[in-house]
């Protein structure tokens, strides 16, 4: 089946590091993106890791990959305000399949 | 990134009228683009994929005669809310890749409130 799962939310301070987790359940996953959600806006893809690589990173933001558990993970470093959205991870098999969305407040 | 243009941004219309919804690829050509519905604080739910030049697949339970889909060119499609209802206010987003995309690019989405 097809289903990919976040946790809701994420409360975080500024400064601190943020991980947001994500679990999915097709393994021919080819791609994996996380995108960020502001509100009323569309997606805007952050980052995306093939499905051969375990680790990604990409200035503050980190992927790790463990596909035997089939668990994706975005961890941003020295989160700021303007980091606050919320976050859906995808996976692509021959569609995306999207998560439920993390949304991340980040305080001041 | 390419860019993904989706217009209107926002529409309100009134109850049994339709509502036609642009997604324009600026700077590449689009083989493929995605129509998303979005619900308040919910996921994006696919609700079809079209190729150009060939007909639309609708996900599972999304009907294809109140959502038409067209994908006419590879810059354009439309999805055409027809005899739009108060349950169909909602937050629409579109998404296209091309050929040689590795990911999908997303339109900034139109959120459609019917009255």
């Amino acid at each position: 089946g097809e289903d990919v799962e976040q946790s809701l939310f994420l409360s975080v301070r500024e400064g601190d590091s943020s991980v947001i987790n994500c679990t999915y359940t097709d393994s021919s996953s080819t791609y994996l993106y996380w995108y960020k959600q502001e509100p009323g806006a569309g997606l805007q893809l952050l980052t995306y890791i093939f499905s051969n690589m375990d680790m990604k990173q990409d200035q503050r933001l980190t992927v790790l990959l463990n596909k035997k558990d089939k668990h994706l993970s975005l961890r941003i470093a020295d989160t700021q305000t303007g980091d606050s959205a919320i976050y859906f991870c995808a996976e692509e098999t021959y569609k995306y399949i999207f998560g439920t969305g993390t949304r991340l407040k980040v305080l001041a | 990134g390419a860019v993904v243009s989706q217009h209107p941004s926002w529409v309100i219309c009134k109850s049994g009228t339709s509502v036609k919804i642009e997604c324009r690829s600026l700077d590449f050509q689009a083989t493929t683009m995605f129509w998303y519905r979005q619900f308040p604080k919910q996921s994006l739910m696919l609700m079809a994929t079209s190729n150009e030049g060939s007909k639309a697949t609708y996900e599972q339970g999304v009907e294809k005669d109140k959502f038409l889909i067209n994908h006419a060119s590879l810059t354009l499609s439309t999805l055409t809310v027809t005899s739009a209802h108060p349950e169909d206010s909602s937050f629409y987003i579109c998404s296209a890749r091309g050929a040689r995309n590795t990911e999908a690019f997303f339109g900034q989405g139109t959120r459609l409130t019917v009255v």
